[in-house]
């Protein structure tokens, strides 16, 4: 079974700064997807970014960008500039290939807290 | 358009009584998925459906865990014989197969489960 480790429970960031959180996966695959999505005190999990495992190129979206290191099996997600409203929990998913019990479930970490000050 | 929803948005419910939780995904979605939010835990994938078929039920905690899907759109997940460990948030999240194949999952609000 793949599992997904995120070593660190809580962050702080000051606003306007930088935070890296860090996402580790075991896996045997070649072909998978990776998430990071973000739950707010609303409980509303809310897809950040996905990076597909077969492309090279690390994805952005806006202030936020992934650190894919595929051998490493690394996937560690940078927001830039942050903001209030990024103070949540965030978490690191894996997707791997169909199965036919599951579908595509998901395997997730147990999560970052993210505290930002102003 | 809408989201996925579901109700209620909190219970409270006694120490052996039976709860139902209720999900509507988004409309022609057909894959559908719960999973548990327990304190300090992550989530945990409970059961998928692909239209009103679930074909592993082994994820399900216990056996007082039961799930349906009916019409290919609204699943319930119920609990019978409630107990304090069952407290957590369920969420429930649907996809389809999205022309970019990543399948996203579309996550509704969750539902708060206290057992007293």
């Amino acid at each position: 079974a793949q599992t997904v480790t995120q070593s660190q429970p809580e962050m702080s960031v000051q606003e306007a700064e930088t935070v890296t959180l860090s996402c580790t996966y075991d896996t045997s695959e070649s072909d998978y997807y990776l998430f990071w999505y973000k739950q707010p005190p609303s409980r509303q999990m809310i897809l950040v970014i996905r990076q597909e495992a077969y492309k090279q190129q690390n994805a952005t979206e806006n202030r936020f960008s992934v650190n894919f290191q595929k051998a490493a099996k690394s996937f560690s997600l940078k927001i830039s500039d942050s903001q209030l409203g990024d103070a949540a929990m965030y978490f690191c998913a894996y997707r791997g290939t169909q199965n036919s019990n599951s579908g595509y479930a998901l395997n997730f970490g147990k999560g970052t807290s993210l505290l930002v000050t102003p | 358009g809408a989201g996925v929803s579901q109700s209620p948005s909190n219970k409270v419910t006694e120490k052996g009584k039976d709860v139902e939780l209720r999900c509507d995904p988004i409309s022609g979605h057909t894959a559908l998925y719960w999973y548990r939010q327990s304190l300090g835990q992550g989530l945990e994938f409970l059961i998928y459906f692909q239209g009103n078929s679930a074909p592993d039920k082994s994820g399900l905690p216990s056996d007082r865990f039961s799930a349906e899907r009916t019409g290919g759109s609204v699943s319930t997940l119920t609990i019978q014989r409630t107990q304090q460990e069952d407290s957590a948030v369920y969420l429930c999240a649907s996809s389809s197969r999205g022309g970019q194949g990543s399948y996203e999952q579309y996550f509704g609000p969750g539902t708060r489960l206290t057992v007293t």
